[in-house]
């Protein structure tokens, strides 16, 4: 079965640094890599996902995200943080079955 | 184009009685899915259908939940009788057929569920 490790719970970060999610996954065949956002009282909204292909993804909001095979890895990248960009951040792998499984998330607070 | 809308968005109601949470999928979408959301476990898939049919329920916690798609356009998802432990905000999404899609899962804003 698939699973998913994000090993930071929260992150602090100021507006205008670089924002690093990490991502750890464990599947047996080539994994379908998503992440979503969260807002307060929200749902989870797609920032990216990755299939094939390049292995450095853009999404939404100026995020990006570099799958790494040989690390098991498809960290989330912000060059520069906006105070909005405060939420949860999930990261997720899919099965051939159509099933999502979740990281815990990681919290990211921006400071002014 | 309306999205993955779900119904109540809040409910609070005392410990024994039936709870039914509602979610309409984007119309088109083949498979439904309810998650659980709550602090200590994360987000947890509790049922999946595929063109109405349940699919996989092995993450219903147990008998006391129930879930149902009686047509495309609609499905329940009911707790029968409602314990504290039960309280979490649920999640219900929907998606087209295939991960090779612009939206994979799109997600509605929840119901946050409380049982007194």
């Amino acid at each position: 079965a698939q699973s998913v490790t994000q090993p930071d719970i929260h992150i602090t970060v100021s507006e205008g640094a670089s924002l690093e999610l990490r991502c750890n996954y464990s599947y047996g065949a080539t994994p379908y890599l998503f992440w979503y956002v969260q807002s307060p009282g929200q749902g989870l909204q797609l920032l990216l996902k990755y299939f094939s292909g390049d292995t450095l993804v853009q999404g939404i909001k100026g995020f990006e995200a570099e799958f790494k095979r040989s690390q098991s890895s498809f960290n989330l990248r912000k060059p520069s943080v906006h105070w909005s960009d405060a939420a949860e951040y999930f990261c997720a792998v899919g099965a051939n079955d159509y099933k999502l499984s979740f990281g815990a998330g990681t919290t990211v607070t921006v400071r002014a | 184009d309306a999205g993955v809308i779900q119904s109540p968005r809040h409910e609070v109601t005392e410990m024994g009685q039936e709870v039914t949470l509602r979610c309409k999928p984007i119309s088109g979408h083949d498979y439904l899915f309810w998650y659980r959301q709550t602090m200590m476990r994360g987000l947890e898939l509790l049922i999946y259908f595929n063109n109405n049919v349940p699919i996989d329920d092995s993450g219903m916690p147990e008998d006391r939940f129930s879930a149902k798609m009686p047509n495309a356009s609609f499905s329940t998802l009911k707790i029968q009788p409602s314990e504290p432990r039960d309280s979490a905000v649920y999640f219900c999404a929907s998606s087209p057929k295939g991960w090779n899609s612009n939206q994979p899962q799109h997600f509605g804003d929840g119901t946050r569920l409380s049982i007194l």
